[in-house]
């Protein structure tokens, strides 16, 4: 089964700054990739997915993701961060066999 | 619009109970997920489903079990809960096939067991 990785557990960034959040996945076939965010209590809601094509994908409220297929990641960016962007992020990818797993997400503090 | 509901937002039950966590979708989704979310484990799939009355296990399968006689509903079942398993238990669809993959998510149901 595949699996996701992601390196960072908790960032801190003050307004205005450039975001990345890395993500790498294990798995030898197509996926889809994914990445959800998690306001503070709130449902996880999609930001973004990849699933064929340009592999640079724009989400909502000015995210993007880039899909590098040799390094197995999918690193989620910002350009500048908001305070209105705290929260938790997921990445997940899901393989062949219908399944989508998760990382074990990325904490975002945005210090206004 | 999209709707995963999930029967209860909290639940508080005694070590030993059997639980149940119902989940219902209206977007005519044939997979449906049941994950458990702990701070710094992220989620964790516990079971999955493409398909009436199929089920498949996930990463965390053990004191569990789940059902899906209608396409709509998925049940995640703890046979005897555990302290354990206190924990937020999310649910999940998406459709099966095609580039509209994402999984959609209920609110959770944060279960405490004492």
């Amino acid at each position: 089964a595949q699996s996701v990785s992601q390196h960072n557990h908790h960032v801190i960034l003050s307004e205005a700054a450039s975001l990345e959040l890395g993500c790498n996945y294990s798995y030898g076939g197509t996926v889809n990739l994914f990445w959800y965010v998690q306001y503070p209590g709130q449902h996880l809601q999609l930001l973004l997915k990849y699933f064929s094509g340009d592999p640079l994908v724009k989400g909502i409220k000015g995210f993007e993701a880039e899909f590098i297929k040799s390094k197995f990641s999918f690193n989620l960016r910002k350009p500048s961060v908001q305070w209105s962007d705290t929260a938790e992020y997921f990445c997940a990818v899901k393989g062949n066999n219908n399944d989508m797993r998760f990382g074990a997400g990325t904490r975002l503090t945005v210090k206004p | 619009d999209v709707k995963v509901t999930q029967s209860s937002r909290y639940l508080v039950k005694r070590t030993g109970e059997k639980v149940f966590l119902e989940c219902v979708q209206d977007m005519d989704h044939e997979n449906m997920f049941w994950y458990r979310q702990d701070p710094g484990l992220g989620l964790r799939l516990i079971y999955f489903s493409y398909d009436v009355k199929m089920k498949e296990k996930g990463d965390i399968p053990e004191g569990y079990s789940v059902s899906r006689e209608k396409k709509e509903r998925f049940s995640l079942i703890l046979e005897s809960a555990s302290t354990n398993q206190t924990s937020m238990y999310l649910c999940a669809s998406s459709f099966l096939r095609g580039g509209a993959t994402e999984a959609f998510f209920g609110q959770g149901t944060r279960l405490t067991v004492v």
